[in-house]
């Protein structure tokens, strides 16, 4: 079935390093990719979001790029923050219209 | 309300004890979803629903787990003879269409 792998991690970084967090999907059809993000006490935000092959999402600096080729939607910050600490997980919404998500990354930003 | 409203926000049940957990979605979201969510896990799929209708339940672990929302709007996750491994966060979330779905807090379920 439809299904998403992404990077495990803990990933811990400096502050204003650049992030990539890994995401590849197995999927029929043309799925809707999704990164959403975790922060500590919170719920379950929507991040960004690509419904096609070749765009991009973008918010809060973040970007990602749906790669139909590579069957990618890598998670890419050119300079993170500390408040950016938090856990991510990569979705897809399959052509049934459920979502399925990724096990989560969790990313710690020192100052 | 402005989002998803998932109640009780903390729930514990004595094993063999049933409970209902429930969830209001955003007024007007066509699609609802139900999510496990183990300490340190992403969110598995349990079941979904386009209105009334329940689409998809194929991640309900067991004939234990049942789901409704007879009118297409609230739903309902009913947890019979509840048993220590399913202590964990139970999610809703819905969407309007396509896009991406807005998640509840959650409830957060511990057997003993």
């Amino acid at each position: 079935g439809d299904s998403v792998t992404q990077m495990e991690g803990p990933v811990t970084l400096s502050e204003e390093a650049f992030l990539t967090i890994n995401c590849t999907y197995t999927a029929t059809g043309y799925p809707s990719l999704f990164w959403y993000v975790q922060y500590p006490g919170e719920g379950l935000q929507l991040l960004l979001k690509a419904t096609k092959a070749d765009d991009k999402g973008s918010n809060k600096g973040f970007e990602a790029t749906y790669r139909k080729e590579t069957t990618s939607f890598h998670l890419e910050k050119g300079s993170v923050q500390v408040s950016d600490s938090a856990v991510y997980f990569c979705a897809l919404r399959t052509n049934n219209n459920d979502m399925r998500f990724g096990a989560g990354t969790r990313l710690t930003v020192k100052p | 309300g402005a989002g998803v409203s998932q109640s009780p926000r903390y729930k514990v049940a004595k094993r063999g004890q049933d409970v209902a957990l429930r969830c209001d979605p955003i007024s007007g979201h066509v699609s609802l979803f139900w999510y496990q969510q183990a300490l340190g896990q992403g969110p598995e799929f349990l079941t979904y629903f386009q209105n009334e209708a329940q689409l998809d339940k194929s991640g309900l672990p067991s004939d234990r787990f049942f789901a409704e929302r007879p009118e297409g709007s609230v739903s309902t996750l009913k947890i019979q003879r509840t048993q220590q491994e399913d202590s964990a966060v139970y999610l809703c979330a819905s969407s309007l269409g396509q896009g991406g779905a807005f998640f509840g807090q959650g409830t957060r379920l511990t057997v003993v």
